[in-house]
């Protein structure tokens, strides 16, 4: 089945250490998004691209980097985790052109943890 | 303030009850209404989607958009306990980015 995998689903780390959250998918689709969710606080979109050449802030990029390297795969970075960005971080990809309400196929999540 | 604001909840119904869930929102430009479902541990998926003003019915759910008054609703018929989720509103323009409510959670009792 086609499928967005997100990488890794659990992770504890250190105030200040360097992070990498890793999304493929084998959809073939071309937009690729992230988010963070926090209880009480929906959805919020960090990063999202269009295409590998596309890289677009959303509403919360501070703080965060982003990598396309091929159109299957965008890595979500932090540079030096602080405990505020303890939350749990969704891939999601959605199919370009056609259908304007853009549905957004979600991977499992990871649930990171900033000590 | 927020561009879409959802009805906080928790909401907790006996089976069997009709439930519904409801979102406001600011911006005239919104044009797809989208309803997503979020098990626990789980990322969301799409319930439903509209475009229009008017209602959709899809088996024991209806949709229901009056962009006249910036209002969207989800009525979940004849509830089970698999309903048992939390339930995000989405909104989008011709842009490609949507925009979430902050979900309610419903906990249908068996």
């Amino acid at each position: 089945d086609a499928d967005v995998t997100q990488t890794p689903r659990n992770r504890i780390t250190k105030t200040g250490k360097r992070i990498m959250l890793e999304c493929s998918q084998t959809k073939g689709h071309d937009r690729m998004y992230w988010y963070r969710q926090d209880p009480g606080l929906g959805l919020r979109l960090i990063y999202y691209s269009f295409d590998v050449k596309d890289i677009n802030k959303g509403e919360i990029s501070d703080g965060y980097s982003v990598s396309r390297q091929a159109q299957a795969k965008f890595s979500l970075s932090l540079e030096s985790a602080i405990p505020n960005q303890t939350a749990l971080y969704f891939c999601a990809t959605a199919l370009a052109g056609g259908r304007g309400y853009n549905e957004q196929f979600f991977g499992p999540g990871t649930r990171l943890t900033v000590l | 303030q927020k561009e879409v604001e959802q009805d906080p909840g928790p909401l907790s119904v006996p089976e069997g009850a009709i439930v519904s869930l409801n979102c406001t929102y600011s911006n005239s430009a919104f044009q797809y209404f989208m309803w997503y479902r979020q098990y626990s541990r789980k990322g969301p998926e799409l319930l439903m989607y509209t475009y229009s003003s008017g209602n959709k019915e899809d088996g024991r759910f209806t949709a229901q958009v009056d962009k006249s008054s910036k209002y969207i609703s989800l009525f979940i018929r004849d509830s089970q306990p698999s309903d048992s989720a939390t339930y995000l509103c989405a909104m989008n323009t011709n842009a490609g980015k949507s925009t979430f409510g902050d979900g309610t959670t419903l906990t249908v009792k068996p």
